[in-house]
């Protein structure tokens, strides 16, 4: 069984611009959470999504946003990107609701804004 | 919310046993998860506990105390593999989004020499 698969692995912007990231789940799998992941902060919760529904969201600004679809594939955005956005931007599928379930990580996506 | 403190960084020799301990503040707790993350790559489970006791899976254990709001990890016979980040994650109830949410510790980062 495939595992969670992301795209890009790299990226690079600049400030201002936006940016959109791609998660594929593990086959089966409803739940994408997205976390992003800094030295200095850890692991951050973005937000969940189940069966095409934003069920949880964590701490952070609306330039911030993700979407699911049908086929349980996510994507998230982040609009007029600023230098403290730099970070590892993974993704975690799960059989169920996030906190149910055991997470399986995607390798993650690095986003440099310069 | 929920604070979560691990230490920052560990070193323990090849061979050896070395205990990584978690502290958590959190309201509607229901379990707390161990990953592991090589640099560079994504978190992989490790072990759950939701119940007071020790987890032992291998190499492995996971140690937790609801009362005290505490948990270790114990690794034994360490090898240079091992050598890698541990996360602690707790799993609580989001009352506003009526859903279970994980929350990351910042990492234990490991180092194992020879």
């Amino acid at each position: 069984k495939a595992g969670v698969t992301q795209t890009p692995r790299y990226l690079i912007k600049t400030r201002g611009q936006q940016v959109t990231l791609s998660c594929s789940p593990i086959s089966g799998h409803r739940s994408v959470s997205w976390y992003q992941q800094t030295p200095g902060q850890g692991l951050q919760f973005l937000f969940e999504y189940f069966s095409e529904t934003q069920r949880n969201k964590g701490n952070f600004p609306g330039r911030f946003s993700g979407r699911q679809f049908s086929n349980s594939r996510s994507e998230m955005n982040v609009s007029t990107l600023e230098l403290g956005d730099s970070a590892l931007y993974l993704c975690a599928s799960s059989l169920g609701l996030a906190g149910a379930d055991e997470q399986f990580f995607g390798p993650g996506t690095r986003l440099t804004v310069l | 919310g929920q604070n979560i403190d691990q230490p920052t960084e560990m070193t323990a020799t090849e061979g050896a046993i070395v205990q990584i301990n978690c502290t958590y503040q959190t309201s509607g707790f229901n379990g707390l998860f161990w990953y592991q993350q090589h640099a560079g790559e994504a978190p992989t489970f490790l072990s759950y506990n939701v119940l007071d006791g020790l987890e032992e899976k291998g190499r492995f254990s996971s140690f937790l105390s609801r009362s005290k709001g505490y948990s270790y990890l114990l690794l034994k016979e360490l090898q240079m593999k091992d050598s890698a980040s541990y996360l602690c994650a707790v799993r609580d109830r989001n009352s506003g989004a009526g859903s279970y949410q994980l929350t990351f510790g910042k990492g234990t980062k490991l180092s194992v020499i020879p």
